[in-house]
């Protein structure tokens, strides 16, 4: 499987701020994806990463709010945008490879805390 | 739209001994893939065993087994020989096989089962 990691672990952000979030593969893979794990919650998925283009939000998930970016095939950005306290969630970022398209592999996730 | 449910938010089992976490799913497909990922406090997500719909031998990973009832649509994950190291939070996933473009890739996860293991 992948190598897949997220910088940073771990945040805490004041509301009203950005950040953004950033996964790194250490090979080519076929989709990247972003999911959104609230406090004791399952996964919700924000969007699918596509490269070179804008990316596929579901439903409830606006580009304004979660901007991303995949510049190539092993590399992704999510911003979380004018932040407030119900933002505070685990991101993690998936893949699918370019062998096993079948399987989806999580990176380590980040942290998120909005004071 | 497929759902998963998993009826037990917590389940406890004694070190080395054998515990079944339950799962089931809705779905008018009938090819699919279904997954147990495992989370540990450090919030990794593990995946631990997963199984293709249209093979009827169940999956197995050395400790891990699944008994998966097509009919029933029913995917439990039996966890043997239990070590302190499984100690997590256990989900169920589906995801459907037949290619749509990006949605078909899109993982459903249950609710998750909190699994404790005592020494």
């Amino acid at each position: 499987s992948a190598v897949i990691s997220q910088k940073p672990s771990r945040d805490i952000c004041q509301r009203g701020t950005s950040l953004t979030i950033q996964c790194q593969v250490d090979s080519q893979v076929t989709m990247m994806f972003w999911y959104r794990q609230q406090p004791g919650q399952s996964l919700t998925l924000i969007a699918t990463a596509n490269q070179g283009s804008e990316a596929t939000y579901e439903s409830g998930f606006v580009i304004d709010k979660f901007p991303i970016s995949r510049p190539n095939l092993t590399f992704s950005t999510l911003t979380v945008s004018n932040m407030s306290p119900e933002d505070s969630s685990i991101y993690l970022c998936s893949v699918v490879g370019a062998r096993s398209t079948d399987t989806q592999y999580f990176g380590p996730g980040t942290r998120l805390t909005v004071l | 739209a497929q759902t998963v449910t998993q009826s037990q938010p917590e389940m406890s089992v004694q070190e080395a001994e054998t515990v079944t976490l339950s799962c089931t799913y809705d779905t008018s497909e009938s090819d699919y893939y279904l997954f147990w990922y495992k989370q540990p406090p450090s919030r990794q997500m593990i995946l631990v065993i997963r199984q293709e719909a249209y093979k009827q031998q169940n999956a197995t990973e050395n400790r891990f087994s699944v008994n998966f009832q097509k009919a029933a649509k029913s995917f439990s994950l039996k966890i043997s020989d239990s070590q302190l190291g499984d100690a997590a939070m256990y989900f169920c996933a589906y995801r459907s096989s037949a290619y749509s473009g990006a949605g078909s890739y899109q993982l459903t996860f249950g609710k998750g089962t909190k699994l404790s293991v005592i020494p």
